[in-house]
């Protein structure tokens, strides 16, 4: 059964304090992995795309990156306004499904 | 550009009662997907639209249903509902199958 689990479930920042989340995942044959931003009660936000091992996408503070077992999204001196949480899902090659993680909540304080 | 736009925003149900909701995709996508979102938990892949079939179905009961138009606009149809339906309803649409998924605001639903 396709798995995607986020590490970890929670994170505690200063302004400033780089650091990273974790998404690994076991699924039959990855189609693409997508990092999304979901505040409070609202959809999620599309933040990226990725398709193989190797590939990195960036945008303002926040990296992905992805490997063939995990990956990561970087956040480079976060803000309070990066507070969300972040969710991380897969597209299989037996479905037309996302199967998403359940997401780790960042909380950056000033 | 309009993004994806779910109605109603909120929604307050009883036991045993049926609801609908309704989603319009970005201009010129032709996928829609729905999931569920309990508190806590990532969105629950339900359903996948693709030029008016069916493409993909969750582990729902069949008490959960869906249809496309040949505007591509969606609805989301769920009978006898339960207490534990009670979620986040949020739709998706996409250029195709395989494309990234753009999210709408969601539709909260309280089943009393």
């Amino acid at each position: 059964e396709d798995q995607v689990t986020q590490s970890p479930e929670a994170l505690r920042l200063q302004e400033g304090e780089s650091s990273s989340l974790n998404c690994s995942y076991t699924v039959s044959g990855l189609r693409g992995l997508f990092w999304y931003r979901q505040d409070p009660g609202k959809g999620p936000e599309f933040l990226f795309t990725l398709y193989s091992a190797g590939e990195e996408k960036e945008k303002e503070r926040l990296k992905a990156t992805l490997t063939k077992k995990e990956s990561f999204l970087h956040i480079t001196a976060p803000k309070p306004e990066d507070s969300a949480t972040y969710l991380c899902a897969v597209l299989t090659e037996y479905g037309n499904k996302l199967v998403f993680g359940a997401g780790t909540i960042l909380r950056v304080k000033s | 550009d309009a993004g994806v736009t779910q109605s109603p925003t909120h929604l307050i149900k009883t036991r045993g009662q049926h609801v609908t909701l309704r989603c319009s995709p970005i201009s010129g996508h032709k996928s829609v997907s729905w999931y569920q979102q309990v508190l806590g938990q990532g969105p629950q892949f339900i359903f996948q639209y693709y030029e008016k079939e069916e493409r993909g179905r969750g582990n729902f009961p069949d008490r959960f249903s869906a249809r496309q138009f040949p505007n591509y606009s969606s609805e989301l149809n769920v009978n006898a509902l339960l207490l534990g339906d009670s979620a986040l309803y949020l739709c998706a649409s996409s250029a195709g199958t395989n494309n990234e998924q753009y999210f709408g605001p969601g539709t909260r639903l309280t089943v009393t």
